[in-house]
């Protein structure tokens, strides 16, 4: 079985306050994913890596950027974090870009005060 | 880019009755068309798939039908049991999809 690990399940922040979240996968999948979770807005792509030190802009990168250093892990960070990145991030793997099934991890609920 | 409606936002049922939820897309280039259940506290879970060559597919209690002329496809769920509830996203894209708002649907027993 697949399993995708974030490092927390909840999280509170100030205002301002750099914060990295991590994604550890523990297949051998090209691609990785963070996504962003708002109620009535559906699941929101921030960023995508699909090898070590590549990453693509999603549909909403503003405010984040993300980190691969090695397959296995895929870091979000947000460099000043605000209220309104107040949300659950979702963290997500995919094998090959010709198997599109996606692999979710638990989710981090972030609260920035 | 793609774009990818869903309806309705919430679906109460009685155990025992069916459930549709119904979803469009924008882009006629897109090929892959998931759908991910996500319970209380877990990351979604693909539940059931279907490629733009194929029409209908059946797993069990769920189905899902697609129809590329009119740009939709549907999630079936037969004989709904209160552990059905969850919120239920569709996709539509290819190797990057585009996930729908989410259909939050309540079984009552």
């Amino acid at each position: 079985d697949v399993k995708v690990t974030q490092s927390s399940r909840y999280l509170v922040k100030r205002t301002g306050e750099k914060v990295f979240l991590e994604c550890v996968q523990d297949m051998d999948h090209e691609n990785m994913f963070w996504y962003r979770q708002d109620p009535g807005l559906g699941l929101r792509l921030i960023y995508f890596s699909y090898d070590v030190k590549m990453k693509e802009k999603g549909d909403i990168p503003e405010g984040y950027s993300v980190s691969r250093e090695k397959k296995e892990r895929f870091s979000l960070i947000l460099e000043s974090a605000s209220t309104n990145q107040t949300s659950m991030y979702l963290c997500a793997t995919l094998l090959t870009s010709t198997l599109y099934e996606q692999y979710f991890g638990p989710g981090t609920r972030l609260t920035v005060t | 880019g793609e774009n990818v409606e869903q309806h309705p936002s919430t679906l109460s049922v009685q155990e025992g009755d069916s459930a549709v939820i119904k979803c469009t897309y924008s882009d006629s280039a897109s090929n892959y068309f998931p759908w991910y259940k996500q319970e209380l506290g877990k990351g979604p879970q693909l539940i059931i798939d279907i490629r733009s060559n194929v029409g209908e597919k059946k797993d069990q209690r769920i189905a899902v039908t697609l129809n590329k002329t009119a740009k939709h496809f549907s999630l079936h769920i037969t004989e709904t049991q209160p552990e059905d509830s969850a919120v239920y996203f569709c996709a539509g894209g290819s190797y990057i999809p585009t996930f729908g708002r989410g259909t939050s649907l309540i079984v009552h027993p």
